[in-house]
């Protein structure tokens, strides 16, 4: 049963450019969630994805958009890259038949230069 | 809002001892989870255990238990029996119950394991 995974594992990029990230839910799980988690800090909420649709949101800047696919699976795009967007971004998958307990993916490390 | 506090940046336990990680959230809420995820250097963020509020039982997973004092609005991790592949980040994390409701993490506990 493969868990949750995620595209790419490292990135590097510049100021201004866009990136966009993804993410495979969980066999079973319809719902996917993204975090971002800055060094040494928490992983922050900024979306998440249900049946195609953002369902939530957190205190995130429209930079950021993402998307789910009828598959399930999600991406994250970040429009004009800042350097504090640099951080690990977590994937999550979830369903409603698993007791909504999400499930973490490796993440990507991005890297704003 | 929901948040949540871990005090603790930084403990440390010998092999085969027991420690224990503190957690304290805020809510006004009745019914939510709380969880403990563990976070070594390879970064996947692994679940340790899961507590349902309305239960009083505090839950239970193999080396790994938890104190939950609902209206002290704290949920401790004990790790029993530690090991050096318990040596990792550890976050405290909330979430309300129903819907599709996001987590919400502690700033985490670097847990180091000595020989």
């Amino acid at each position: 049963d493969a868990g949750v995974t995620q595209s790419p594992t490292h990135l590097i990029k510049t100021r201004g450019q866009q990136v966009t990230l993804r993410c495979s839910p969980k066999s079973g799980h319809d719902t996917v969630s993204w975090y971002q988690q800055a060094l040494g800090q928490g992983p922050q909420f900024i979306f998440q994805y249900y049946e195609e649709e953002e369902r939530q949101r957190g205190n995130f800047p429209d930079r950021f958009s993402g998307h789910q696919f009828p598959n399930y699976s999600s991406e994250l795009n970040v429009n004009a890259l800042l350097l504090g967007d640099s951080a690990l971004y977590l994937c999550a998958s979830s369903s409603v038949a698993g007791g909504e307990t999400q499930y973490f993916g490796p993440g990507t490390r991005l890297l704003v230069l | 809002a929901q948040t949540v506090t871990q005090s603790q940046p930084e403990m440390s336990v010998q092999e085969a001892e027991t420690v224990t990680l503190s957690c304290t959230y805020d809510t006004s809420e009745s019914d939510y989870y709380l969880f403990w995820y563990k976070q070594p250097p390879s970064r996947q963020m692994i679940l340790v255990i899961r507590q349902e509020a309305y239960k009083q039982q505090n839950a239970t997973e193999n080396r790994f238990s938890v104190n939950f004092q609902k209206a002290a609005k704290s949920f401790s991790l004990k790790i029993s029996d530690s090991q050096l592949g318990d040596a990792a980040m550890y976050f405290c994390a909330y979430r309300l119950s129903g819907g599709y409701n996001k987590l919400i993490f502690g700033a985490g506990t670097r847990l180091a394991v000595h020989p």
